[in-house]
Protein backbone atom coordinates (compact mmCIF):
# COMPACT_ATOMS: atom_id res chain seq x y z
CA UNK A 1 0.00 0.00 0.00
CA UNK A 2 2.91 2.25 0.25
CA UNK A 3 2.66 5.43 -2.56
CA UNK A 4 6.12 4.62 -4.19
CA UNK A 5 6.39 0.63 -5.73
CA UNK A 6 9.90 -0.95 -5.03
CA UNK A 7 10.64 -4.90 -5.30
CA UNK A 8 10.09 -6.71 -2.04
CA UNK A 9 13.44 -8.41 -3.03
CA UNK A 10 16.65 -7.91 -4.56
CA UNK A 11 20.20 -10.37 -4.62
CA UNK A 12 23.44 -10.71 -6.12
CA UNK A 13 26.81 -12.33 -5.38
CA UNK A 14 29.63 -10.32 -4.46
CA UNK A 15 31.08 -8.09 -6.74
CA UNK A 16 27.91 -7.69 -9.11
CA UNK A 17 26.03 -5.08 -9.75
CA UNK A 18 22.65 -4.90 -8.50
CA UNK A 19 19.63 -2.33 -9.24
CA UNK A 20 17.13 -1.31 -7.35
CA UNK A 21 14.07 0.43 -9.08
CA UNK A 22 11.35 2.70 -7.22
CA UNK A 23 8.19 4.10 -9.39
CA UNK A 24 6.02 6.80 -8.22
CA UNK A 25 3.48 9.63 -10.33
CA UNK A 26 3.48 13.15 -11.17
CA UNK A 27 3.09 14.24 -7.37
CA UNK A 28 5.85 12.81 -6.34
CA UNK A 29 8.85 11.35 -8.13
CA UNK A 30 7.41 13.52 -11.35
CA UNK A 31 7.75 16.67 -9.83
CA UNK A 32 10.42 16.33 -6.18
CA UNK A 33 13.26 14.52 -6.25
CA UNK A 34 14.00 11.41 -4.80
CA UNK A 35 16.13 10.04 -1.84
CA UNK A 36 17.18 7.07 -1.16
CA UNK A 37 17.96 5.66 2.86
CA UNK A 38 19.66 2.46 3.57
CA UNK A 39 18.20 0.77 6.98
CA UNK A 40 21.47 -2.07 8.17
CA UNK A 41 19.50 -5.30 10.07
CA UNK A 42 18.24 -3.40 13.87
CA UNK A 43 19.52 -0.30 13.05
CA UNK A 44 17.79 3.21 12.30
CA UNK A 45 17.41 4.41 8.36
CA UNK A 46 20.72 5.84 6.87
CA UNK A 47 20.74 8.54 4.04
CA UNK A 48 22.37 7.11 1.52
CA UNK A 49 21.34 8.86 -1.89
CA UNK A 50 19.67 12.69 -2.06
CA UNK A 51 18.57 14.68 -4.66
CA UNK A 52 18.32 11.70 -7.17
CA UNK A 53 22.02 11.09 -7.56
CA UNK A 54 24.34 13.03 -4.60
CA UNK A 55 26.07 11.22 -2.13
CA UNK A 56 26.47 12.28 1.47
CA UNK A 57 29.82 12.64 2.42
CA UNK A 58 31.25 9.10 3.82
CA UNK A 59 29.00 7.09 1.33
CA UNK A 60 30.94 4.99 -1.18
CA UNK A 61 31.07 6.17 -4.87
CA UNK A 62 29.66 2.32 -5.49
CA UNK A 63 26.02 3.14 -4.80
CA UNK A 64 24.70 5.85 -7.50
CA UNK A 65 20.87 7.27 -8.25
CA UNK A 66 19.40 8.14 -11.04
CA UNK A 67 15.73 9.42 -12.16
CA UNK A 68 13.95 9.51 -15.27
CA UNK A 69 10.42 10.95 -15.35
CA UNK A 70 8.52 9.05 -12.29
CA UNK A 71 10.80 5.98 -11.89
CA UNK A 72 14.24 6.42 -10.52
CA UNK A 73 16.57 3.90 -9.61
CA UNK A 74 19.69 2.63 -6.98
CA UNK A 75 22.59 0.82 -8.45
CA UNK A 76 25.00 -0.85 -6.43
CA UNK A 77 28.13 -1.63 -7.60
CA UNK A 78 31.01 -4.21 -6.48
CA UNK A 79 28.75 -5.72 -4.03
CA UNK A 80 30.16 -6.34 -0.77
CA UNK A 81 28.67 -8.65 2.12
CA UNK A 82 27.74 -5.12 4.43
CA UNK A 83 25.40 -4.32 1.69
CA UNK A 84 22.71 -6.75 2.76
CA UNK A 85 20.34 -3.91 4.01
CA UNK A 86 16.76 -2.68 3.60
CA UNK A 87 16.74 0.01 0.74
CA UNK A 88 13.95 2.64 1.07
CA UNK A 89 13.20 5.18 -2.22
CA UNK A 90 11.42 8.60 -0.89
CA UNK A 91 10.17 11.76 -2.11
CA UNK A 92 8.14 14.73 -1.38
CA UNK A 93 4.75 14.58 -2.40
CA UNK A 94 2.31 17.41 -3.54
CA UNK A 95 -1.78 15.74 -4.03
CA UNK A 96 -5.09 16.48 -3.10
CA UNK A 97 -4.23 14.24 -0.19
CA UNK A 98 -1.87 17.38 1.21
CA UNK A 99 1.74 17.18 1.33
CA UNK A 100 3.71 14.63 2.63
CA UNK A 101 6.98 12.50 2.68
CA UNK A 102 6.32 9.01 1.12
CA UNK A 103 8.40 6.05 0.97
CA UNK A 104 8.47 2.97 -0.98
CA UNK A 105 7.64 -0.14 0.72
CA UNK A 106 11.37 -1.29 0.75
CA UNK A 107 13.82 -3.90 -0.84
CA UNK A 108 15.59 -6.31 1.02
CA UNK A 109 18.82 -6.79 -0.14
CA UNK A 110 20.17 -10.63 0.44
CA UNK A 111 24.03 -10.36 -0.37
CA UNK A 112 24.47 -14.59 -1.36
CA UNK B 1 28.96 14.91 17.05
CA UNK B 2 25.44 16.24 15.49
CA UNK B 3 23.10 13.40 16.84
CA UNK B 4 19.54 12.82 17.96
CA UNK B 5 18.90 10.53 21.17
CA UNK B 6 15.24 9.41 21.14
CA UNK B 7 13.57 8.25 24.85
CA UNK B 8 13.34 4.88 25.80
CA UNK B 9 10.79 1.60 25.16
CA UNK B 10 7.51 2.07 26.08
CA UNK B 11 4.29 -0.03 26.93
CA UNK B 12 0.96 1.20 26.91
CA UNK B 13 -2.26 -0.11 26.99
CA UNK B 14 -5.07 0.83 24.07
CA UNK B 15 -6.50 4.21 24.16
CA UNK B 16 -3.60 5.41 26.49
CA UNK B 17 -1.19 8.21 24.90
CA UNK B 18 2.35 7.85 24.62
CA UNK B 19 4.79 10.90 24.34
CA UNK B 20 8.82 10.50 22.74
CA UNK B 21 11.25 12.55 23.10
CA UNK B 22 14.41 13.16 21.03
CA UNK B 23 17.24 15.59 22.14
CA UNK B 24 19.25 17.12 19.48
CA UNK B 25 23.04 18.09 20.01
CA UNK B 26 25.80 19.18 18.18
CA UNK B 27 23.58 21.66 16.00
CA UNK B 28 21.12 24.91 16.54
CA UNK B 29 18.21 22.61 17.07
CA UNK B 30 16.32 25.39 15.91
CA UNK B 31 17.66 25.90 12.30
CA UNK B 32 16.66 22.25 11.28
CA UNK B 33 12.87 20.66 11.06
CA UNK B 34 12.47 17.67 13.09
CA UNK B 35 9.92 14.94 11.26
CA UNK B 36 9.07 11.71 12.85
CA UNK B 37 8.35 8.30 10.77
CA UNK B 38 7.69 4.97 12.42
CA UNK B 39 7.85 1.29 11.26
CA UNK B 40 6.02 -1.42 11.98
CA UNK B 41 7.74 -4.75 12.68
CA UNK B 42 8.67 -6.05 9.72
CA UNK B 43 6.94 -3.34 7.71
CA UNK B 44 8.15 0.03 5.74
CA UNK B 45 9.02 3.15 6.72
CA UNK B 46 5.73 5.61 7.61
CA UNK B 47 5.44 9.54 7.73
CA UNK B 48 3.89 11.15 10.45
CA UNK B 49 4.21 14.75 10.39
CA UNK B 50 7.04 17.80 10.63
CA UNK B 51 7.68 20.59 13.30
CA UNK B 52 9.76 23.41 13.29
CA UNK B 53 11.80 24.05 16.31
CA UNK B 54 11.83 27.69 15.81
CA UNK B 55 7.54 28.30 15.21
CA UNK B 56 6.63 25.25 16.64
CA UNK B 57 4.79 25.42 13.32
CA UNK B 58 3.69 21.47 12.49
CA UNK B 59 2.75 19.67 10.25
CA UNK B 60 0.86 16.33 10.17
CA UNK B 61 -0.01 13.05 7.56
CA UNK B 62 -3.46 12.96 6.98
CA UNK B 63 -3.65 9.46 8.96
CA UNK B 64 -2.61 10.67 12.00
CA UNK B 65 -4.00 14.51 11.98
CA UNK B 66 -6.48 14.44 15.41
CA UNK B 67 -4.39 11.81 17.30
CA UNK B 68 -0.72 13.01 16.94
CA UNK B 69 1.14 16.34 18.48
CA UNK B 70 4.57 17.76 17.97
CA UNK B 71 6.10 20.02 20.37
CA UNK B 72 9.16 21.31 21.53
CA UNK B 73 11.55 22.73 24.13
CA UNK B 74 14.02 24.84 22.91
CA UNK B 75 15.66 25.85 25.71
CA UNK B 76 16.58 21.68 26.14
CA UNK B 77 17.21 20.94 22.55
CA UNK B 78 14.08 18.86 22.78
CA UNK B 79 11.34 17.37 20.49
CA UNK B 80 8.00 15.26 21.40
CA UNK B 81 6.10 13.60 19.70
CA UNK B 82 2.83 12.45 21.26
CA UNK B 83 0.40 9.92 20.19
CA UNK B 84 -3.01 9.83 21.64
CA UNK B 85 -5.96 6.95 21.66
CA UNK B 86 -3.74 4.28 21.24
CA UNK B 87 -4.48 1.07 19.72
CA UNK B 88 -2.65 -2.37 18.91
CA UNK B 89 -2.03 -1.34 15.62
CA UNK B 90 0.62 1.80 16.71
CA UNK B 91 2.92 -0.96 17.60
CA UNK B 92 6.01 0.40 16.20
CA UNK B 93 9.54 2.15 16.31
CA UNK B 94 8.97 5.61 16.25
CA UNK B 95 11.97 7.69 14.76
CA UNK B 96 13.01 11.34 14.62
CA UNK B 97 14.68 13.29 12.09
CA UNK B 98 16.40 16.13 10.92
CA UNK B 99 15.22 17.58 7.25
CA UNK B 100 18.26 19.46 5.93
CA UNK B 101 16.94 21.96 3.12
CA UNK B 102 19.96 23.71 1.22
CA UNK B 103 22.89 23.61 -1.29
CA UNK B 104 25.50 21.59 -1.24
CA UNK B 105 29.27 21.94 -1.55
CA UNK B 106 28.68 20.68 -4.94
CA UNK B 107 25.36 23.45 -5.81
CA UNK B 108 23.13 20.58 -5.45
CA UNK B 109 19.63 20.82 -3.46
CA UNK B 110 19.87 18.94 -0.53
CA UNK B 111 15.95 17.72 1.07
CA UNK B 112 16.59 14.86 3.19
CA UNK B 113 16.30 13.13 6.59
CA UNK B 114 20.00 13.74 7.37
CA UNK B 115 20.44 12.30 10.74
CA UNK B 116 17.77 9.73 12.31
CA UNK B 117 17.45 9.33 16.02
CA UNK B 118 18.17 5.96 17.81
CA UNK B 119 14.40 4.85 17.65
CA UNK B 120 12.20 4.45 20.21
CA UNK B 121 9.94 0.70 20.50
CA UNK B 122 6.36 1.57 21.46
CA UNK B 123 3.95 -1.65 22.15
CA UNK B 124 0.03 -1.07 22.38
CA UNK B 125 -0.59 -3.89 24.38
CA UNK B 126 -3.54 -5.00 26.74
Amino acid sequence: QSVLTQPPSASGTPGQRVTISCSGSSSNIGSNTVNWYQQLPGTAPKLLIYSNNQRPSGVPDRFSGSKSGTSASLAISGLQSEDEADYYCAAWDDSLNGQNWVFGGGTKLTVL
Amino acid sequence: QVQLVQSGAEVKKPGASVKVSCKASGYTFTSYDINWVRQATGQGLEWMGWMNPNSGNTGYAQKFQGRVTMTRNTSISTAYMELSSLRSEDTAVYYCARRWVGIDSSGSLQDAFDIWGQGTMVTVSS
